[in-house]
């Protein structure tokens, strides 16, 4: 079994606040990982796949870092909107016998309040 | 528009009914999996399918079965013997079994045992 960490657990912020969340996993047999926003009532969406060490990605105002040798990654929000309130989700795939799936952590909650 | 269709979005069952959720897609994915989420936890894998006529067994599979006769359905079925059925259902697929390229989900299915 993959162990995927997210922290924290939830977070509660105002409008314009940064933020920034931490996934972390065993850093033995990397492959990739992925980041997913899952709003309520609709589906995860994937943010980011990442696959190198040091890699960093950006898609608005959230960013990624990745650090594979010390089993991290990190996702930031630049001055957080109301829209931005989310689950947001830490997966790693995990390959046995052949197969491969998705381990995913349990996910950070974030609230941005008006 | 390529997507994942789960129905229903929620369904009622009684103590020792089996049940049968949906999952199609229409993106061409080899791999296809079901994810159970309960209040608290993250998503736990129950079934997983890379190739058709092929299915595998996730964390949690005791009291589910499932089938894969074609590429684009994935059904699940919760049967009687699932002690405790109650939760939200979510599938997903991928188009790479390596899992370096993102996932894509349904809307998921919230199952009620009443």
């Amino acid at each position: 079994i993959l162990n995927v960490e997210q922290s924290p657990q939830s977070l509660h912020v105002q409008e314009g606040d940064s933020t920034n969340f931490t996934c972390s996993f065993p850093s033995s047999n990397f492959y990739a990982l992925h980041w997913y926003r899952w709003e309520t009532a609709k589906s995860p969406e994937a943010l980011f796949v990442m696959t190198l060490n040091g890699d960093e990605k950006k898609k608005g105002r959230i960013s990624a870092t990745l650090n594979t040798k010390e089993g991290y990654s990190y996702l930031y929000i630049k001055g957080s909107q109301p829209e931005d309130s989310a689950t947001y989700l830490c997966a790693l795939p995990l390959f046995e016998s052949g197969y491969s799936t998705l381990t995913f952590g349990k996910g950070t909650m974030l609230l941005v309040s008006p | 528009d390529g997507g994942i269709t789960q129905s229903p979005k929620y369904l009622f069952r009684k103590e020792g009914q089996n049940v049968t959720l949906s999952c199609e897609q229409n993106l061409n994915h080899d791999a296809m999996y079901w994810y159970r989420q309960d209040p608290g936890q993250g998503l736990r894998l129950i079934y997983y399918s890379q190739i058709v006529n092929d299915f595998q067994k996730g964390d949690i599979a005791e009291g589910y079965s499932v089938s894969r006769e074609k590429k684009e359905s994935f059904p699940l079925t919760v049967t009687s013997a699932q002690k405790n059925p109650t939760a939200f259902y979510l599938c997903a697929s991928l188009n790479d079994a390596g899992a370096v390229t993102e996932a894509f989900f349904g809307q998921g299915t919230r199952l009620t045992v009443v």
